[in-house]
C-alpha cells in the first residue's frame, strides 16, 4: 500500500489553463504539505495543513489554493497556469507538526507548462 | 544569500569510497537538522536526523552538526551503487514542520 499517493503523476497542460493535483495518505497523519521542486532540485514549502487547518502559507501566487476536504487529503488547484509554473510538487505528511516528525514524502506529480 | 547552502556537486566516486556530503547554514535558530535521499524521479526520504550539535551514527551513514560553526556534514562509509541519489540537506527552528532545503548533492558510486 502507498502511504503518500498522488495524482496525475504527469500533467501537461497549455498556459493559462487550470489544473489540480490530488494527494492522499493511508499513514492517519495530522499534518499535510505540499512542496516544489524546481529543475535545480531546490524543493521548497508551499503549504502546510493540520487537521484541516492551513498554518504555512508560503509566498505563494493566489493562483495556487489547496484544499484540504479531511485530514487524509490535501488538494492543490491552479489557476491560470504559468510557464514557471512548470516543476515537479510533492506532497508529504507527517503525525504531527513540530519537532523532529518524519515527513513522508508522495511521489510527486511531474507539471510541465506549455 | 540563501538560508542553506550545500556543497553543489555532482560528486562521483568509486565504490568503497567514503562520500562527504556538506551544508553551511547562516540562520542560529535553526536546531533540527535532517538529510533526505531522493533516487531519480521519487520523492525524497528521510535518511538522518539530529537535534543540535553532534554526531549521529546509522550504519554506514554518519551524521555531524557543529552549531558553531554553522556546518553540517553526512558522511557516508563504504559507499555501494545504491547510494546513489541526491542527497537534501534540511533544517529548522522550533518548527521543524517548516524546514529549509539545500539545494542538493547529486551522488554517482561507480561499481
Amino acid at each position: 500500500d502507498t502511504a503518500v499517493s498522488q495524482t496525475p503523476k504527469y500533467l501537461v497542460t497549455q498556459m493559462g489553463n487550470d489544473k489540480s493535483i490530488k494527494c492522499e495518505q493511508n499513514l492517519g497523519h495530522d499534518t499535510m504539505y505540499w512542496y516544489k521542486q524546481d529543475s535545480k532540485k531546490f524543493l521548497k514549502i508551499m503549504f502546510s495543513y493540520n487537521n484541516k487547518e492551513l498554518i504555512i502559507n508560503e509566498t505563494v501566487p493566489n493562483r495556487f489554493s489547496p484544499k484540504s476536504p479531511d485530514k487524509a487529503h490535501l488538494n492543490l488547484h491552479i489557476n491560470s497556469l504559468e510557464l514557471g509554473d512548470s516543476a515537479v510538487y510533492f506532497c508529504a505528511s507527517s503525525q504531527f507538526f513540530g519537532g523532529t516528525d518524519t515527513q513522508y514524502f508522495g511521489p510527486g506529480t511531474r507539471l510541465t507548462v506549455l | 544569500q540563501k538560508e542553506v547552502e550545500q556543497d553543489p556537486g555532482p560528486l562521483s566516486v568509486p565504490e568503497g569510497a567514503i562520500v562527504s556530503l556538506n551544508c553551511t547554514y547562516s540562520n542560529s535558530a535553526f536546531q533540527y537538522f535532517m538529510w533526505y535521499r531522493q533516487y531519480s524521479r521519487k520523492g525524497p526520504e528521510l535518511l538522518m536526523y539530529t537535534y543540535s550539535s553532534g554526531n549521529k551514527e546509522d550504519g554506514r551513514f554518519t551524521a555531524q552538526v557543529d552549531k558553531s560553526s554553522k556546518y553540517i556534514s553526512l558522511f557516508i562509509r563504504d559507499s555501494q551503487p545504491s547510494d546513489s541519489a541526491t542527497y537534501l540537506c534540511a533544517m529548522s527552528g522550533d518548527n521543524a514542520g517548516k524546514s529549509t532545503f539545500g539545494d542538493g548533492t547529486t551522488l554517482t558510486v561507480k561499481p
